[in-house]
């Protein structure tokens, strides 16, 4: 069955800095690719959706890829703030309809 | 619009009792998703419903039930609790579900901690 796999560590990144977080699936190359943002205490809200047919997508200071080739979506945040420090979640359809199935997050930490 | 709305926000139980959660979906959405989330996991699908129908059910025990009314709100029900159920319980909303990449609408998650 597919999995996803996300970076467990968290990842420090300097203010102003490019933050790039990944997220690794396993089987077959999903129909899209969709990430969240999860502050502590409260439910994930969404970023961005890819589609398997395209490369890049962007929404302000956010770019998302999508590399069906690698099994990979990276995630950018440029000219990060210390208000971008939340864990992001990756999520993609599962292997039955009306599933998504989720990485465990990646914690970003900005540091001013 | 208001948001996702779940009752109640925090539960403290003790093992054996039974607990039900509730989630009132955005309006106009019909599609509720339930999810289980401790850290460390991501989030594990629970069950979805569509129009009072169950469509999907992740792999958890029996003692994990849901249903939908008519309204579109969604009630969740953990009987014979064990202290592994402690976790965050989400529910998300949409207008059809997940199939076509629909986003979801969370609300605020009940923690539930069973002793």
């Amino acid at each position: 069955s597919q999995k996803i796999e996300q970076n467990s560590e968290a990842l420090n990144i300097q203010e102003g800095k490019t933050a790039t977080l990944t997220c690794n699936y396993t089987n077959y190359s999903p129909a899209y690719l969709q990430w969240y943002r999860q502050d502590p205490g409260r439910g994930p809200v969404f970023l961005l959706l890819i589609r398997e047919n395209e490369k890049e997508k962007r929404k302000e200071r956010l770019k998302v890829t999508f590399d069906t080739t690698l099994k990979q979506s990276l995630f950018h945040i440029t000219a990060s703030q210390p208000a971008d420090s939340a864990t992001y979640l990756c999520a993609l359809p599962g292997d039955s309809n009306y599933q998504l199935i989720w990485g465990a997050g990646t914690k970003l930490i900005i540091k001013p | 619009k208001a948001g996702v709305t779940q009752t109640p926000r925090y539960l403290i139980k003790t093992r054996g009792q039974q607990v039900t959660l509730s989630c009132s979906p955005i309006s106009g959405h019909r599609s509720v998703s339930w999810y289980q989330q401790t850290p460390g996991q991501g989030l594990q699908f629970l069950f979805e419903y569509f129009s009072e129908t169950q469509r999907n059910k992740g792999n958890f025990p029996g003692r994990f039930s849901g249903r939908q009314f008519s309204n579109s709100r969604s009630e969740m029900n953990v009987s014979t609790l064990e202290l592994g159920d402690s976790a965050l319980y989400l529910c998300a909303s949409s207008m059809a579900g997940t199939s076509g990449g629909e986003t979801q609408y969370f609300g605020p998650g009940t923690r539930l901690l069973v002793l």
